[in-house]
């Protein structure tokens, strides 16, 4: 079936320092790349997202490259901070007989102060 | 708030047990979702229901038996569930279909569940 792969799955990064987390996906009729960050005893929620008209989007510190032709889209932290810690998912959609998101396995992410 | 409320947040049941978990949105949304997340694991995708219609069913056991009264109410039976089960219940929402946009999904913050 179609999946995402998600790498590193756990990284850890000194407080100022810049993270970035790589996804590749299989199905190559996905058009719509979000990123959730999980906090503990949470839900996932949005951060960021792409949609595949575009190569790159930025929000603050958070940036979000997509690479179409090569299925990998990345997600990058700038000046991260402690409150960056949590774990981060990517996601791509399918619609097959439904419309769903099939999320990566996850990236822990550790901001050492 | 993420607009995705689910009840209750913690749930202790014995494997001969009966329960139900539920899942509320306020967003107007059109398309439900069940996801398992379990430790180490990417999240898994129980149940898709979309207009009220089930839409998919990802190879889930019968032990557990979706059901959605309408398009803002969804909840997950649960009987006889075995160990493995335990993990977080993530309710999702989000505005789909092939003729719209395609929309994020919101999370609910999740049942944790621990069958003993």
């Amino acid at each position: 079936g179609e999946n995402v792969e998600q790498h590193p799955s756990t990284l850890s990064v000194q407080e100022g320092d810049s993270a970035v987390i790589k996804c590749t996906y299989s199905d190559s009729a996905s058009n719509y790349f979000p990123w959730y960050k999980q906090e503990l005893g949470k839900g996932p929620q949005l951060i960021i997202d792409i949609r595949s008209n575009v190569g790159e989007k930025k929000d603050q510190r958070i940036a979000v490259t997509l690479n179409k032709t090569a299925k990998h889209f990345s997600l990058h932290i700038t000046e991260t901070q402690p409150e960056d810690s949590a774990v981060y998912f990517c996601a791509a959609d399918l619609m097959d007989s439904s419309y769903k998101l099939i999320f990566g396995s996850g990236t822990r992410l550790l901001v050492r102060p | 708030e993420t607009g995705v409320t689910q009840t209750p947040r913690h749930l202790v049941m014995g494997m001969t047990n009966k329960k139900s978990l539920k899942c509320e949105q306020h967003l107007g949304h059109n398309a439900m979702y069940w996801y398992k997340q379990s430790a180490k694991k990417p999240l898994e995708l129980m149940f898709v229901y979309n207009f009220k219609e089930q839409t998919e069913n990802n190879s889930v056991p019968s032990r557990f038996s979706p059901e959605c009264p309408n398009s803002s109410h969804l909840f997950l039976h649960l009987h006889t569930l075995q160990p493995e089960d335990s993990a977080l219940y993530l309710c999702a929402s989000s505005q789909a279909g092939s003729n719209v946009m395609n929309t994020e999904a919101f999370f609910g913050q999740g049942t944790r569940l621990t069958v003993v």
